[in-house]
């Protein structure tokens, strides 16, 4: 069974640009995760969809937003890059959290994203 | 709202000895805790898992974890460290999808 894959593996930009992060998750997921992973800042929750919606999101600004297809693919946004954008975009999938509590998330090898 | 806390950003141990990794979380309702581990130039990896039942939880690679509610605490051991476990180690807790992760443990095993 294929895991969670992300595109591309690395990412260069200047300030200022965009940058487009892709995300596929474990067949029969439905909901996926993106996380920012900053040198010295550790793991901060960004984005959750489910089913087409966004679900939660983390304290971000608004210039980072993303969707999800009815694959249950997702693209993560990011616009006017700054410097501090630079880190590890991590993606991960789970299957729809039920009742019974949050199922455990998988996750992707992540995407590099490097600002100049 | 809910959070961890690890204690200590690097922990060194030798080869063969005890291996221990703090975490304490904060949650007004009942949480569902998580240990991951993050090779070097790799994605997160789930070691164990609570979310009810048994307070003592096994995981993967010999790890396991207990949950103490009146100490808030769900510390990461492992009695007998090996090489292969350097690497980074996150406490997580979540409710329905989020999923608030500790600051990371670099733990370092040496010879």
């Amino acid at each position: 069974e294929a895991g969670v894959t992300q595109s591309p593996t690395h990412l260069i930009k200047t300030r200022g640009q965009q940058a487009t992060l892709r995300c596929s998750p474990i067949s029969g997921h439905t909901s996926v995760y993106w996380y920012q992973q900053a040198l010295g800042l550790g793991l901060q929750f960004l984005l959750w969809y489910d089913e087409g919606e966004e679900r939660n999101r983390g304290n971000f600004p608004p210039r980072f937003s993303g969707r999800q297809f009815p694959n249950y693919s997702s693209e993560l946004n990011v616009n006017a890059l700054e410097l501090e954008d630079s880190a590890l975009y991590l993606c991960a999938s789970s299957l729809a959290s039920l009742a019974g509590g949050p199922n455990e998330q998988f996750f992707g090898p992540g995407t590099r994203l490097t600002v100049l | 709202a809910q959070s961890v806390t690890q204690l200590g950003s690097h922990v060194s141990v030798s080869e063969g000895a005890l291996v221990l990794l703090r975490c304490n979380y904060s949650s007004s309702v009942p949480p569902y805790l998580f240990w991951y581990v993050q090779y070097p130039n790799q994605g997160l990896q789930l070691l164990l898992k609570y979310t009810t039942g048994a307070t003592l939880v096994k995981g993967i690679n010999g790890f396991e974890a207990e949950f103490k509610k009146s100490e808030t605490s769900f510390h990461l051991t492992k009695p007998s460290a090996h090489m292969s476990d350097a690497a980074e180690y996150f406490c997580a807790v979540s409710d329905f999808g989020d999923m608030r992760f500790g600051a990371g443990t670099r733990l370092t095993v040496k010879p």
